[in-house]
This record gives C-alpha cells, structure tokens and sequence, in this order.
C-alpha cells in the first residue's frame, strides 16, 4: 500500500525559502512519476512540477520556472520540493502526489496528506 | 490550448443521484481524465481514471455508488444513493504533453 508522508507545516516571511519532503513507502518509488501539486486558500489544485527519480531531471510548470526546485533522494524514498523568493500569495497546502500512467493519461493515485506553508511578515 | 470546464455548485439530496460533468476544451475530446474527490478540510482522493468511451476504473475502495461515463467532449461523474459524507469539491484532471496536468476548476457538492 503506497503511503505518502509530509513534512510539517511552517510560516515563512516573504523573500525566504521553503523546502518541503515528501516520504514514500510502499510500492516502487524510483520508477513513478512524483508530482508537486498546490493548493491555496478556496482555489483548485495547481500542478508545480513533477520528477521521476530513477531519471533525476524534473519538469516544472512554467509559473514557477526559476523559483521551485524538485528533487528526489532515491537512497531515502524522499521527494523534495523547494520554493523561493516567496510571496504571500504562495500561502497554500502543497500535496506530493505519486502519479501513474493509463495510455497518455498521467493521473495522480497516491495522494500525500498536505503541507500547510504561510508566507506572511 | 487544453482546459477543463466544471460547473462551480451543484446540490441534490440525500440517497438522490447527481452527475456531474467535466468538458475538454475544443480540440481535446478525446483525452482520458481522472476525478478526485475533496472532502471539507482534507486533501484530494483519487475516484477513477475515465476514458473517452466511458470505460472507467476506479481507485481502491471507490464504493460502486461512483460512477463514470462519456459523451463527447465530457466526462460524466454519478453518485448515486448520495450520503453525507459525498459532500465535497470534485476535480477533474488529465494530462498534457505540453502543459502537464490540468485541472478542472472544481464543483461544490451539497447533499440536501
């Protein structure tokens, strides 16, 4: 049984880091997709980016080009996601998510249990 | 450019059915989607991944009151026998080479 675990919540001020884990068990890990999906306060889900750890480079959704890092530590089962400069606008719940694949379909089936990050002076 | 269209709101009371519908902009009527399902403060939970031709699968534990079907360019989420606790947001999700995932806006169900 695939569970996802999470770092826990943190505030943050605006123009700091953030770097938020993200621990699997269960299953493969190395060979699947792990994506970072946000969500802020009354929103829907926004997908960050998402990286396939027996490969190692991530794919980042253009909004976040240049401020989220994904990376994965295949040794630990860990995924990571960091984000910079950050603005209060980035106060969200940010989900890792183990996503697998049904012909061209990428879908997200294993779900972490969130990660609440408030960015605020 | 893919985008996924679902209605904000929609209610119907408790043991009724409701369907709710996820549209694939023009051009995209034939991608597969996946359905998540929010319950109020907790976080997203896989339902089924929904193909063009209706042909669904549904995630672990999904009970058979959830089911999916396909017309077109939408994709058809039903609860049937609705209860309690299928008060929740539902998402719509697929895929794209070029943009990655995508999701739908998302429907608020109330159970009356």
């Amino acid at each position: 049984q695939v569970q996802l675990v999470q770092s826990g919540a943190e505030v943050k001020k605006p123009g700091s880091s953030v770097k938020v884990s993200c621990k699997a068990s269960g299953g493969t890990f190395s060979s699947y997709t792990i994506s970072w999906v946000r969500q802020a306060p009354g929103q829907g889900p926004e997908w960050m980016g998402s990286i396939i750890p027996i490969r190692g480079r991530a794919n980042y959704a253009q909004k976040f080009q240049g401020r989220v890092t994904i990376t994965a530590d295949k040794a630990t089962r860990t995924a990571y996601m960091e984000l910079k400069s950050l603005r209060s606008e980035d106060t969200a719940v940010y989900y890792c998510a183990r996503a697998d694949s049904w012909g061209s379909l990428v879908y997200f089936q294993h779900w972490g249990q969130g990660t609440l990050i408030t960015v605020s002076s | 450019q893919l985008v996924l269209t679902q209605s904000p709101s929609a209610s119907a009371s408790l043991g009724a059915s409701v369907k709710l519908t996820c549209s694939l902009s023009s051009g995209h009527s034939s991608y597969a989607i996946a359905w998540h399902q929010q319950q109020p403060e907790k976080g997203p939970r896989f339902l089924m991944k929904l193909n063009s031709d209706g042909s669904h699968i549904k995630g672990d534990g999904i009970p058979d009151r959830f089911s999916g079907s396909s017309s077109g360019a939408e994709r058809h989420l039903t609860i049937s026998s609705l209860q309690s606790e299928d008060e929740a947001d539902y998402y719509c999700q697929t895929w794209d080479t070029d943009i990655h995932a995508v999701f739908g806006g998302g429907t608020q169900l109330t159970v009356l």
